[in-house]
C-alpha cells in the first residue's frame, strides 16, 4: 500500500466552482502535511501546509487535517482557470522534510 | 539562472548505457534529494543527503547510484539503464534550518528516455 493516496483524477470544475482535492495517509506517525501544485511540464511548488487537525486557510486555499481519519483535503474557493494543475499531497513523517508525495490529482477549471 | 540547475535537461538512451544526471544548487542548502516521477506514480524518492558525507536511500534505491561531489552538487547514476528508468527525474534541496515545513525546492527535471 503506497503511504499517500490520492484519486488520480481528473477533476473538472466550472470557474468560480469550489474546487475539493482529497488524500489519505497511511502511517499514524506522519507529522505534518503538504500541498504542492505542478503545472504542467513544470517543476512542483508547495502551496500550503498544515500540521493540526482542523482548518488552515490562505487566500482561496484552505487545507482540512483529520489525523484520526488519516485524512488531508485542499479546497480551492472561486475556481480560476490558472488553478489548473496537478495537486501532490505529501506527507513528513519525521520532520526532516523526507517527504512521501502521492499520485496527485490534475484538476481542470473549465472558463 | 535558477537555484537549482539540472543536467541534461532531456537525454535518451539505450538499454545498459551508464547514464549519469547531474545537480547543482545554489541556494546554500545542505539538503539534496533525488525523485523520480512517473505518470500516475507521482514523486518517488530514490536518495537524499543530508551533507557531503551523508548518504540515504529512499523508497526506490534500486538501480540508481548517488554522489555528493560538494555541498552544491548531488549527482545520480544509472549504472544500467534500462526501459522502466524511462521517467522524469527531479533534483531538489531543503534547509536545514526550515525542517519540518516540507519546504523543498526543485530543479527544473531531466526528462530521460531509455530505449
Amino acid at each position: 500500500q503506497k503511504e499517500v493516496e490520492q484519486n488520480s483524477g481528473p477533476l473538472s470544475v466550472p470557474e468560480g466552482a469550489i474546487a475539493s482535492l482529497n488524500c489519505t495517509y497511511s502511517d499514524r506517525v506522519s507529522q505534518s502535511f503538504f500541498w504542492y501544485r505542478q503545472y504542467s511540464g513544470k517543476s512542483p511548488e508547495l502551496i500550503m501546509s498544515i500540521y493540526s487537525n482542523g482548518d488552515k486557510e490562505d487566500g482561496r486555499f484552505t487545507a482540512q487535517l483529520n489525523k484520526a481519519s488519516q485524512y488531508v483535503s485542499l479546497l480551492i474557493r472561486d475556481s480560476q482557470p490558472s488553478d489548473s494543475a496537478t495537486y501532490l499531497c505529501a506527507v513528513d513523517q519525521t520532520g526532516a522534510n523526507n517527504l512521501f508525495f502521492g499520485t496527485g490529482t490534475r484538476l481542470t477549471v473549465i472558463p | 539562472d535558477a537555484d537549482v540547475t539540472q543536467t541534461p535537461r532531456n537525454r535518451i538512451t539505450k538499454t545498459g548505457k551508464r547514464i549519469m544526471l547531474e545537480c547543482s544548487q545554489t541556494k546554500g542548502h545542505d539538503r539534496m534529494y533525488w525523485y523520480r516521477q512517473d505518470p500516475g506514480l507521482g514523486l518517488q524518492l530514490i536518495y537524499y543527503s543530508f551533507d557531503v558525507k551523508d548518504i540515504n536511500k529512499g523508497e526506490i534505491s534500486d538501480g540508481y547510484s548517488v554522489s555528493r561531489q560538494a555541498q552544491a552538487k548531488f549527482s545520480l547514476s544509472l549504472e544500467s539503464a534500462i526501459p522502466n528508468q524511462t521517467a522524469l527525474y527531479f533534483c531538489a534541496t531543503s534547509d536545514p534550518d526550515r525542517a519540518g515545513t516540507g519546504e523543498l525546492f526543485f530543479g527544473e527535471g531531466s526528462r530521460l528516455t531509455v530505449l
